[in-house]
């Protein structure tokens, strides 16, 4: 079936960093999504890129639909401790409908 | 404010006993979704739902069984069939089954006495 690497698979970083993270994929996807979640808590929606190329913020969130199709990447820029947390990134192809699930990123800020 | 709650938030099962996790949305989507997590691992759909009295198996359905009779439920429960339901559950909904993103509930998390 369809799968998702998202790396790295954990991150430490100390405050004030930007941080990086990516998912690529075997297959195309129409849509990527990006989630975070606390422990304990369902995931919440971050970012929704609908279109290849597209770029999109979301405060000092910004995450890019890649122009193959086959990935997504999300920047944070100077990162705080309430960024703690995994993020997920989910793609859905139009023949299928459901959404494939990466793994996740672990991020961890140090003050 | 509209959203999805699930409950219990904790739950123990004894062996061979049936458990049934609630999920309630009061944002009108057609489509309603269960996931199971486990730690380190991405989300898996267990059943999803597109419209009232239909739905369909996911990619870990076994041990597993849901019903939708009304737009805004979708229970699920947990079957003494599965031999190791230890895992946070998560109910999703969105517009229809094409539509993105899916809005998640906060989770079940149940456990084997």
């Amino acid at each position: 079936g369809q799968q998702l690497n998202q790396s790295p698979q954990s991150m430490f970083i100390q405050e004030g960093e930007d941080v990086s993270m990516n998912c690529t994929s075997s297959s195309i996807f129409n849509t990527w999504l990006w989630y975070k979640q606390d422990p304990g808590e369902g995931p919440v929606l971050l970012i929704a890129l609908y279109k290849a190329g597209e770029l999109t913020s979301n405060g000092r969130l910004t995450a890019q639909f890649g122009t193959t199709r086959k990935d997504s990447f999300l920047n944070i820029s100077a990162s705080i401790p309430s960024d703690v947390g995994i993020y997920f990134c989910a793609g859905q192809s139009g023949s299928q409908g459901n959404l494939i699930f990466g793994k996740g990123t672990k991020l961890s800020v140090k003050p | 404010d509209g959203g999805i709650t699930q409950s219990p938030k904790y739950l123990f099962r004894k062996e061979g006993q049936n458990v049934t996790l609630s999920c309630e949305q009061n944002l009108n989507h057609d489509a309603m979704y269960w996931y199971r997590q486990d730690p380190g691992q991405g989300l898996r759909l267990i059943y999803y739902s597109q419209i009232v009295n239909d739905f369909q198996k996911g990619d870990i359905a076994e041990g597993y069984s849901v019903s939708r009779e009304k737009k805004e439920s979708f229970p699920l429960t947990v079957t003494s069939a599965q031999k190791n339901p230890t895992a946070f559950y998560l109910c999703a909904s969105s517009m229809d089954r094409f539509s993105q993103p899916q809005h998640f509930g906060d989770g079940t998390r149940l456990s084997i006495l």
